[in-house]
């Protein structure tokens, strides 16, 4: 089973629109949780980190469920600025490395 | 601050020949760490480093090596280049461990071509 794991996608949404994205992770010891937004040929930026309580900031809703072992991240009046690459993020067992996932892209067209 | 910085930016190496990618922060961060990123693939970790003098393998070290003699500088060492090493490299810096929700910022990247 792959460490972190996420739909690639792409979505493609209009602007406006609300899009979810979903993600699963193996290890059950990970504590830290983050997405991160990667756009083309750029370098990952820390979009959110993920408590367990959930967090909002703006626009951007993440979600993790321990017990499923899953993470979401909500966006909600998609802009076109938003087109990206999204990366799921989780610690590794020993805390001292990120595991990354593959990425879901969005394109948000007018 | 200039962050994390990365050079080169682009190179192309023949099949067999020996390079270091640069890579310096000026956050005084503790942690640095270096990834490769190949098409449509995530992030994978080649080594990290803890500290100055203090180094780990990843998840795929081989055929990479790393040193890390002061706390601003993590250059990575690519011996006898193969094809498979064609990728885009990404450099990363943080001021604690990554299993206590301390943000990783990355350099530019470098992007190597080995033919």
């Amino acid at each position: 089973r792959k460490e972190v794991e996420q739909d690639p996608g792409p979505f493609n949404v209009p602007e406006g629109a609300t899009v979810a994205f979903n993600c699963t992770y193996s290890n059950s010891a990970s504590q830290s949780f983050f997405w991160y937004r990667q756009d083309c040929r750029k370098e990952p930026k820390l979009l959110m980190s993920v408590y367990s309580s959930g967090n909002e900031d703006g626009r951007f809703t993440a979600q993790l469920n321990r017990a499923s072992q899953y993470i979401s991240l909500l966006i909600r009046d998609s802009k076109l600025s938003d087109s990206a690459t999204y990366l799921c993020v989780a610690d590794n067992q020993a805390g001292t490395a990120l595991i990354f996932g593959k990425g879901t892209t969005l394109s948000v067209s007018s | 601050n200039a962050g994390v910085t990365q050079t080169p930016k682009f190179r192309i190496l023949k099949i067999g020949q020996s390079m270091t990618l640069q890579c310096a922060q000026d956050m005084n961060h503790n942690y640095m760490y270096w990834y490769r990123q190949d098409p449509g693939m995530g992030l994978k970790l080649i080594y990290y480093s803890v500290g100055a003098g203090i180094t780990d393998k990843g998840e795929v070290p081989n055929g990479y090596n790393v040193s890390r003699s002061t706390t601003e500088d993590f250059p990575l060492r690519l011996e006898l280049a193969a094809p498979s090493q064609t990728s885009v490299y990404f450099c990363a810096s943080s001021y604690g461990p990554s299993g206590t929700f301390y943000e990783q910022y990355f350099g530019p990247g470098t992007r190597l071509t080995v033919t």
